[in-house]
């Protein structure tokens, strides 16, 4: 089991680029986090999505939007990336909400 | 608002020594986390609480639901233990969660 797989691991992306940071998972998780780490803050969430089909604003939505494509699939794209978005972006899942929580490896995001 | 505070930031440990982790929140909560990131790298999640303790190899973790308290404990520590320790709780109203801002650890040969 691969566990929680982000791509890409690194990103360079100009002010006004457009990505899609992918996650996915084969643990049969309902539930899928997107969070973003920045110095000296907590994790903060940016979206989740409870099962399939649904996805809900977290702390931090602003210049995000989410898509979770299948059970297995959760992507977070930033449409205009500004450089307050220079961050390291966790994907997580859980299979609810008395299960075990695994985290992706992160995807670290400059814009300049 | 921090909902969740830890302590120390910052702790330097020689090898072997004892270490204590302390976490203390402020909402209600359905359960705890403690996680931990070594640099550069992903985040792994060691124990889930919802009462009393749990072990696994060297380490504990204590929580006191009447008190909003939980402790992470590293026994003969090692400097494979060096990394960030972070807390995180899950409210028990909703899907949100609430991270401490992580407890960074040195241990030194």
């Amino acid at each position: 089991n691969a566990g929680v797989t982000q791509t890409p691991k690194f990103q360079v992306l100009k002010t006004g680029q457009s990505m899609t940071l992918q996650c996915a998972q084969d643990m049969n998780h309902n539930s899928m986090y997107w969070y973003r780490q920045d110095p000296g803050m907590g994790l903060r969430l940016i979206y989740y999505s409870a099962s399939e089909g649904t996805t809900d604003k977290g702390e931090v939505p602003n210049g995000y939007n989410v898509s979770r494509l299948n059970k297995r699939e959760f992507s977070l794209r930033l449409e205009s990336a500004a450089p307050s978005q220079t961050s390291v972006y966790f994907c997580a899942s859980e299979i609810g909400r008395e299960g075990g929580y695994t985290f992706g490896s992160g995807t670290r995001l400059t814009v300049v | 608002k921090n909902e969740v505070e830890q302590s120390p930031q910052n702790l330097t440990a020689q090898e072997g020594e004892f270490i204590t982790i302390n976490c203390s929140y402020s909402v209600g909560i359905s359960a705890l986390h403690w996680l931990q990131q070594h640099p550069g790298g992903g985040i792994v999640s060691l124990f889930m609480l919802s009462s009393g303790k749990k072990k696994h190899g060297r380490l504990i973790a204590t929580i006191n639901i009447q008190e909003k308290h939980s402790s992470l404990h590293i026994t003969a520590s090692h400097p494979r233990d060096s990394a960030v320790y972070i807390c995180a709780v899950r409210s028990n109203t909703g899907n949100q969660f609430y991270f401490g801002t992580g407890t960074s650890l040195t241990v030194i040969p």
